[in-house]
């Protein structure tokens, strides 16, 4: 079993929906938990970065940590077609680990 | 903004040959790693330097050696290209603190060997 797990997809929303993204992992120890974007032909840059457990909110994009659950979330609102990416989850406490990524296209 | 650049977009190498991958970053970060980037696995650490001429172990570091000369640098080393190192390589640094610190990735180098 893979330490964090999270659906490779692809997701494919209209314009305007609420997009849902989500890991799993299975290391109770995990602090720090972050969302990378990554652009076709581009690098991952930070998208969100929370630590514990907890909400947080930036503009469109709200992440969610459930630690109970070992569930993380990152929630999308009013999708547009720029947030067509891949969605990485990352997660640690001595060292990161990185999920498979989540392709996401929201059509016009 | 921190611009991390890798010299190659992209390379194609025969196996056996000793292969360099660069890094620089402009922002005077202490820390630089090397991950690779391949379908269904997600990112994997290969190695990472917290100082010049410092360098540790990451998750994946057999075939693979590392260097920092200069802080802004971190050059990957492929000591004998073998098919199974055909993937994407990202270089990343970072300010301060651990291996948990956000990372500022380059746009990666794709190489294939054949």
């Amino acid at each position: 079993q893979k330490e964090v797990e999270q659906d490779p997809g692809p997701l494919s929303v209209p314009e305007g929906a609420i997009v849902s993204l989500n890991c799993t992992y299975s290391n109770s120890a995990f602090q720090y938990f972050m969302w990378y974007r990554q652009y076709s032909r581009k690098g991952p840059e930070l998208l969100m970065y929370t630590y514990s457990s907890g909400n947080k909110e930036d503009g469109r994009f709200t992440a969610q940590v459930d630690k109970s659950s070992k569930y993380i979330s990152l929630f999308i609102r009013d999708s547009q077609p720029s947030d067509s990416a891949t969605y990485l989850c990352a997660m640690g406490n001595n060292d990161m680990r990185f999920g498979a990524g989540t392709r996401l296209t929201v059509k016009p | 903004d921190v611009k991390v650049t890798q010299s190659s977009r992209y390379l194609v190498k025969r196996t056996g040959e000793k292969v360099f991958l660069e890094c620089v970053q402009d922002m005077d970060h202490e820390n630089m790693f090397w991950y690779r980037q391949d379908p269904g696995l997600g990112l994997r650490l290969i190695y990472f330097s917290y100082d010049v001429k410092m360098k540790e172990k990451g998750d994946i570091p057999e075939g693979y050696s590392v260097s920092r000369e200069k802080k802004e640098r971190f050059s990957l080393i492929l000591e004998s290209a073998s098919t199974n190192q055909t993937s994407m390589y990202l270089c990343a640094s970072s300010l301060v603190g651990g291996v948990n610190s956000p990372l500022h990735f380059g746009n990666g180098t794709r190489l294939t060997v054949t």
